[in-house]
């Protein structure tokens, strides 16, 4: 079974620029969550998305946009691009929203803002 | 203060070693408890997950969790090279959102 796969890889943009990072879950999975890695840090919450609804959103600009398509993949949007925005950008999936359900996370995709 | 804390390390062990891994909370609300390994470059794999208190045993993998002292705790018996990872504890309330809180990682390095 294939595991959370998300694209691109790698990205470099310039500040100012936008970029939309793609992610496809587990299959059966119905809920998508978006994480933001800084170098040395852990990863923090941007947004969790079920069943093509937001559910939940961290404490991230505006900038910061995300939806989920009818086949549950998900797409997270950034605009006007700044340096601090330079990160690993975790997408995780799981079954739902049940108290139970794990998240399972991709590779990630790193971004460089120059 | 943050919601979670973890000691960033890193921590050298001999291969073969115990090594025990450790977070603190502050929020009372979190009942639901991870253990993530990240290797570098690579997205977090799930070790361990555990609900409230008590001990949850896999393979060499031991996580305890002690609500009353807000600490959670991951052994890892018979440590070996390719055990080498960052690892992270995350927690979540289980309501609302579901989100995962992320302690910053603990870097472990096992010696051959």
């Amino acid at each position: 079974d294939a595991g959370v796969t998300q694209s691109p890889t790698h990205l470099i943009k310039t500040r100012g620029q936008h970029v939309t990072l793609r992610c496809s879950p587990i299959s059966g999975h119905k809920s998508v969550s978006w994480y933001q890695q800084v170098l040395g840090q852990g990863p923090q919450f941007i947004f969790q998305y079920y069943e093509k609804e937001e559910r939940g959103r961290g404490n991230f600009p505006d900038r910061f946009s995300a939806r989920q398509f009818p086949n549950y993949s998900s797409e997270l949007n950034v605009n006007a691009l700044l340096l601090g925005d330079s990160a690993l950008y975790l997408c995780a999936s799981s079954l739902g929203l049940a108290r139970t359900d794990t998240q399972y996370f991709g590779p990630g995709t790193r971004l460089t803002v120059l | 203060q943050k919601e979670v804390e973890q000691d960033p390390g890193p921590l050298s062990v001999p291969e073969g070693a115990i090594v025990s891994l450790n977070c603190t909370y502050s929020n009372s609300a979190f009942q639901y408890f991870m253990w993530y390994r990240q290797y570098s470059r690579k997205g977090p794999e799930l070790l361990m997950y555990t609900y409230s208190s008590g001990n949850k045993e896999d393979g060499r993998f031991t996580a305890q969790v002690d609500k009353s002292s807000k600490y959670i705790s991951l052994f890892i018996r018979d440590s070996q090279p390719s055990d080498s990872a960052t690892y992270l504890c995350a927690m979540s309330a289980g309501s609302g959102t579901y989100k995962y809180i992320f302690g910053t990682g603990t870097r472990l390095k096992v010696l051959a």
